[in-house]
């Protein structure tokens, strides 16, 4: 089965700076990467999401890129503000449903003021 | 008007006692899952149900049976509840299509804790 391991555990940055949480995945078969947002007490809730047929997406202040060949993708934060601070979670699964969606062990990131 | 709710919202309970935890999306979605976090924050994928048919069953100790009565419902119980089932137990909704995974829609998670 999949196996997504995510780096680093925790993560501080002064605001204003720049995020980055890496991913690695075992199954080359994988061809979907959404990253989740927690904040604290809440719900995960999609932020962004890449499949194989695209090296790079972004949005706002948030990008994410893939490299299949390596089996690794990565979440770009900029311009970091303290509403970003939250539990981020990778993920990874072939694009036929989230029934085989693995995530990943979480990354806390808090954001200096 | 609450895309995905569940009940109760916190749940504390002894050891050996039985629990339901009830869940409920008004998405049309046809796909509703369990996950567990545990305190570590870790998010495993309990039980996958696709229009009331049990898809996926991790390797979840059988005293958790879920129940869907209908596609708009999955409901989790617990039998004799043990301490390493405190966690949050969280409910998701998402319409799949062949070859796109839809998003995963969470409910606002259920904290279990067993004394």
């Amino acid at each position: 089965g999949e196996n997504v391991e995510q780096h680093p555990s925790t993560l501080s940055v002064q605001e204003g700076d720049s995020a980055v949480i890496k991913c690695t995945y075992s199954d080359s078969a994988s061809n979907y990467f959404p990253w989740y947002k927690q904040e604290l007490g809440k719900r995960p809730q999609l932020i962004i999401d890449i499949r194989s047929n695209v090296g790079e997406k972004k949005d706002q202040r948030i990008a994410v890129t893939l490299n299949k060949t390596a089996k690794h993708f990565s979440l770009h934060i900029t311009e970091t503000q303290p509403e970003d601070s939250a539990v981020y979670f990778c993920a990874a699964s072939m694009d036929f449903g989230n029934e085989k969606l693995t995530f990943g062990t979480g990354t806390r990131l808090t954001i200096i003021p | 008007d609450t895309a995905v709710s569940q009940t109760p919202k916190y749940l504390v309970t002894q050891m050996g006692n039985d629990k339901s935890i009830k869940c409920e999306q008004n998405l049309g979605h046809d796909t509703m899952y369990w996950y567990k976090q545990d305190s570590k924050k870790f998010l495993k994928i309990m039980f996958s149900y696709n229009n009331k048919e049990l898809i996926i069953n991790e390797t979840v100790p059988n005293r958790f049976s879920p129940k869907s009565p209908d596609k708009a419902h999955l409901n989790l119980h617990i039998n004799s509840l043990e301490l390493g089932d405190s966690a949050v137990y969280f409910c998701a909704s998402s319409q799949d299509k062949r070859g796109h995974t839809g998003e995963l829609f969470f409910g606002e998670g259920s904290r279990l804790t067993v004394l």
